[in-house]
């Protein structure tokens, strides 16, 4: 079974349209993030979610929202998508330990949207 | 600011060693991670770095100094499914993991 699995693979839209992008996980974890990965593949964080709390906000436009039905699932929704948008998005999720532990993070396979 | 150097493109020989350097500059430190990513592909776990000194792992090793700030991943006997993008990341003192550009490692027959 997949840890971490994320759908669709591949998004191709209008620019103007609003879609989302699914995330779950099976590990137990209590923490789920969001990636962008850009064309320089500069790995950047959206979001992360801890037992249903956003704890990162990183400066993304609020076009841009999570959505956390429970600690076992992080859905993406896009408003208004631009050309800008157009990257491969990543959902990852770890187990983390404040007082020390790994904290390792186990990604998805990635969405790639493209946005014309 | 918070940063995180690694160098953008390495070229090594199969059957020969590599090693990719990390320098990091960040408010508090919690670990250092490596981890591997193939062209189209997720990034997947390699190592972790939370005390001084070297971590072995099979063909890879790697190497942290905290009062340096700097990492290295030392990969032996180079294979070329080896070729792939290594990231550094350092978890800082919220706990939040700040990410390298990556290294895209090249390997050549």
């Amino acid at each position: 079974d997949t840890a971490v699995s994320q759908t669709p693979k591949y998004l191709v839209t209008q620019m103007g349209n609003d879609k989302s992008i699914k995330c779950e996980q099976n590990l137990g974890h209590d923490t789920m993030y969001w990636y962008k990965q850009d064309s320089k593949k500069f790995l950047k964080i959206m979001f992360s979610y801890n037992n249903k709390e956003l704890i990162i906000n990183e400066t993304v436009p609020n076009r841009f929202s999570p959505k956390s039905p429970d600690k076992a699932h992080l859905n993406l929704h896009i408003n208004s998508l631009e050309l800008g948008d157009s990257a491969v998005y990543f959902c990852a999720s770890s187990q983390d330990d404040s007082s020390g532990g790994a904290g390792i993070q186990y990604f998805g396979a990635g969405t790639r949207l493209s946005v014309l | 600011g918070q940063n995180i150097d690694q160098p953008t493109e390495m070229t090594a020989t199969e059957g020969a060693i590599v090693q990719i350097n990390c320098t990091y500059q960040t408010s508090g430190f919690n670990g250092l991670f490596w981890y591997q990513q193939h062209a189209g592909e997720a990034p997947t776990f390699l190592s972790y770095n939370v005390l001084d000194g070297l971590e072995e792992k099979g063909r890879f090793s790697s190497f942290l100094s905290r009062s340096k700030g700097y990492s290295y991943l030392l990969l032996k006997e180079l294979l070329m499914k080896d070729s792939a993008s290594y990231l550094c990341a350092v978890r800082d003192s919220n706990y939040q993991l700040i990410w390298g550009a990556g290294t895209k490692l090249i390997i050549k027959p």
